[in-house]
């Protein structure tokens, strides 16, 4: 089945050590987000692709960082975590930026800072 | 700003009938989603509503008025499984998605 897939679910780092979480698809869509939803929040868009066009969104902060080297993979890093860094972190794509599709989510990566 | 308001929590029974409300004001509008988030899962789509009047979809409907920048997602026979947050969300002029922080639903037996 055509999916978003995110990896891992669950990742535990320690307050100032880099992660990478990771996020693939098999939609082959043109369009990837990344969000960070902290809990009762409404889901906040750190970054999207659209190809390899990338956009940042302006109050994203610079401790976070993205590459997308082919359509199917993107990754989101995160340079030196804080304990305000601990959310779920989501992957989505639609077919095209600028258009009503619908964006697909993958299942998320709660990240946990200690 | 932009801003999407609907209720923080709701709660209701099973096989009864709920709406949830969302208003919005964005720059420029696309359109507005509706999504089901179970606790500790990703959003998934529910619904997608342009047009003025209700779009029906089994026991789910969606309801938007673009001159009152307002919206309804209307949850018939409720399940236990129904149980999730409801996050609704406009396209802007940009077509970006500004999302609602969502409403809680809690079905009790």
């Amino acid at each position: 089945d055509a999916m978003v897939i995110q990896n891992p679910r669950y990742q535990v780092t320690q307050f100032g050590k880099p992660v990478t979480l990771s996020c693939s698809q098999t939609l082959n869509h043109n369009v990837m987000y990344w969000y960070q939803q902290k809990s009762s929040q409404a889901p906040k868009l750190l970054f999207h692709y659209y190809d390899k066009d990338f956009n940042n969104e302006a109050d994203t902060p610079d401790n976070f960082q993205s590459r997308r080297p082919n359509t199917s993979f993107c990754f989101l890093d995160i340079r030196s975590p804080g304990l305000g860094d601990a959310a779920m972190y989501l992957c989505a794509t639609s077919t095209k930026r600028g258009g009503t599709d619908t964006q697909y989510f993958g299942p998320g990566t709660r990240l946990t800072v200690l | 700003g932009q801003n999407i308001d609907q209720p923080t929590e709701m709660t209701a029974t099973e096989g009864a009938i709920v709406q949830i409300n969302c208003t919005y004001q964005t720059s420029g509008f696309n359109g507005l989603f509706w999504y089901q988030q179970h606790a500790g899962e990703a959003p998934t789509f529910l619904s997608y509503n342009v047009l003025d009047g209700l779009e029906e979809k089994g026991r789910f409907s969606s309801f938007l008025s673009r001159s009152k920048g307002y919206s309804y997602l209307l949850l018939k026979e409720l399940q236990m499984k129904d149980s999730a947050s409801y996050l609704c969300a406009a396209l802007d002029s940009n077509y970006q998605l500004i999302w609602g922080a969502g409403t809680k639903l809690i079905i009790k037996p």
